[in-house]
């Protein structure tokens, strides 16, 4: 069965620099999140769009921004990216009307130095 | 506001042993979900288990199952004759049920299990 898929998977920046993570998610599903894991953190939720508009927000800092798109995939832009930022980026996807379990894709790593 | 404790930060146990796994969660929603996702060395996020606040039955999925008690606001999950590839970090989650709205997960801290030979 088909996955959420998110690229890239590893990602390395510089300090000040932006980063642009994507996210397809499956097929038929309407509905995207965003979440940030830390260094042996649990996942912290960041945002989450039902058909392509924004639906909640968690805490997503003001230099990050994102969208979900006409064909449902979802792109998390980051600027000024800090040190603190390097985690283990997940986006996850579900079907709003249907069962509504979160799938999750493989992550992106971020590393910023 | 929702918050999952997941008491047990790390648990050992040798393979063919029944492992369980405690979460405690507290929530103002009157329905909910909640949910079981398996973290492996690799990375991922894997989907286990998911029960609806209004279903109390406990059932069992091959080696896996789970006694979700609203009681007590508990929802533990076991694995019987535990084996290697079990090792992983096991995430308890909760949600509110949907209303329309892309409900966000609220996560424990996370138990890592380890399993040896």
């Amino acid at each position: 069965a088909a996955g959420v898929i998110q690229s890239p998977r590893h990602l390395i920046k510089e300090k000040r620099e932006t980063a642009t993570l994507k996210c397809y998610p499956i097929p038929r599903h309407d509905t995207v999140y965003w979440y940030q894991q830390g260094p042996g953190q649990d996942p912290q939720f960041l945002i989450s769009f039902y058909e392509k508009m924004q639906s909640d927000k968690g805490s997503i800092p003001d230099r990050f921004s994102a969208q979900q798109f006409s064909d449902y995939h979802s792109e998390l832009n980051m600027s000024s990216l800090e040190l603190g930022d390097s985690a283990l980026y997940f986006c996850a996807s579900s079907f709003l009307g249907g069962e509504e379990t979160q799938y999750f894709g493989p992550g992106t790593r971020l590393l910023v130095l | 506001a929702q918050k999952v404790t997941q008491a047990q930060t790390e648990i050992s146990v040798v393979e063919k042993e029944d492992v369980t796994l405690d979460c405690v969660y507290e929530t103002r929603d009157t329905t909910y979900y909640l949910f079981w996702y398996k973290q492996p060395p690799s990375g991922e996020l894997v989907f286990l288990i998911r029960r609806n606040s209004f279903d109390e039955q406990n059932e069992i999925s091959g080696r896996y199952s789970w006694n979700f008690q609203k009681s007590t606001s508990s929802f533990n999950f076991t694995i019987t004759a535990s084996q290697v590839v079990d090792s992983a970090v096991y995430f308890c989650a909760l949600s509110p049920t949907g209303d329309g709205t892309a409900s966000k997960l609220t996560f424990g801290t996370g138990t890592r299990l380890q399993v040896t030979l």
